[in-house]
């Protein structure tokens, strides 16, 4: 079964930072494209950040984490990363990490790890 | 950028309600549009991509249709397990990728 389970979050200072990862199994994670997306409180859902499949690499982000935000991957431990930045209250939020699939929806989804800006 | 207006925001419905959930898109967007379907404390799930194709293994009483840049999503007969928000996002070829602001269904 395809699983995908986050980890990292927590409670950080404005201005902080924070490395959320997300582990995969059941498929191979180098195979497909991955995203970041999250949802503040009682809030809808935000698209954060997206990597292309291995060949390509190519990088997107949403224009509200641009240049703080950088989301890699480990094929090798067949994981994905978001590093998070000069972090805002603005950013807390639940975040999950998702399955891309060719035509841009999301298939597969892990249980999200909450990340608090506050001081 | 494309915009997803989402209607109603909120829906009262009975379990064996027949129920309808509406997203328009701001520009004609073919059928780039997928469901999701959240309960309360949990992950999004895929319900439908492409404007109307359900993904495995979600039962069919859920189907999508097209209709120039309105995408509909009905519940053919509403069941417990189904009140919960629905989201619908447009799967466009480039970034972002935008998600309407849910609509709310609840037990009436």
């Amino acid at each position: 079964d395809v699983q995908l389970v986050e980890s990292g979050g927590g409670l950080v200072q404005p201005g902080g930072s924070l490395r959320l990862s997300c582990a995969a199994s059941g498929f191979n994670l180098s195979g497909y494209t991955m995203n970041w997306v999250r949802q503040a409180p009682g809030e809808g859902l935000e698209w954060v950040a997206h990597i292309s499949s291995s060949s390509s690499r190519t990088l997107h982000y949403a224009d509200s984490t641009k240049g703080r935000f950088t989301i890699s991957r480990d094929n090798a431990k067949n994981s994905l990363f978001l590093q998070m930045n000069s972090l805002t209250t603005e950013d807390t939020a639940l975040y999950y990490c998702a399955r891309g699939r060719p035509e841009n929806y999301f298939d597969s989804w892990g249980q999200g790890t909450l990340v608090t800006v506050s001081s | 950028d494309i915009q997803l207006t989402q209607s109603p925001s909120f829906l009262s419905a009975s379990v064996g309600d027949r129920v309808t959930l509406t997203c328009r898109a701001s520009q004609d967007i073919s059928t780039f549009l997928a469901w999701y379907q959240q309960r309360s404390g949990a992950a999004p799930k895929l319900l439908i991509y492409s404007g109307s194709t359900l993904q495995s293994g979600v039962p069919s009483r859920f189907s999508g249709t097209v209709s120039g840049t309105e995408f509909t999503l009905t519940i053919s007969s509403l069941q417990p397990e189904d009140f919960a928000t629905y989201y619908c996002q447009y799967l466009s070829s480039f970034p972002p990728w935008t998600f309407g602001q849910g609509t709310k269904v609840d037990i009436k």
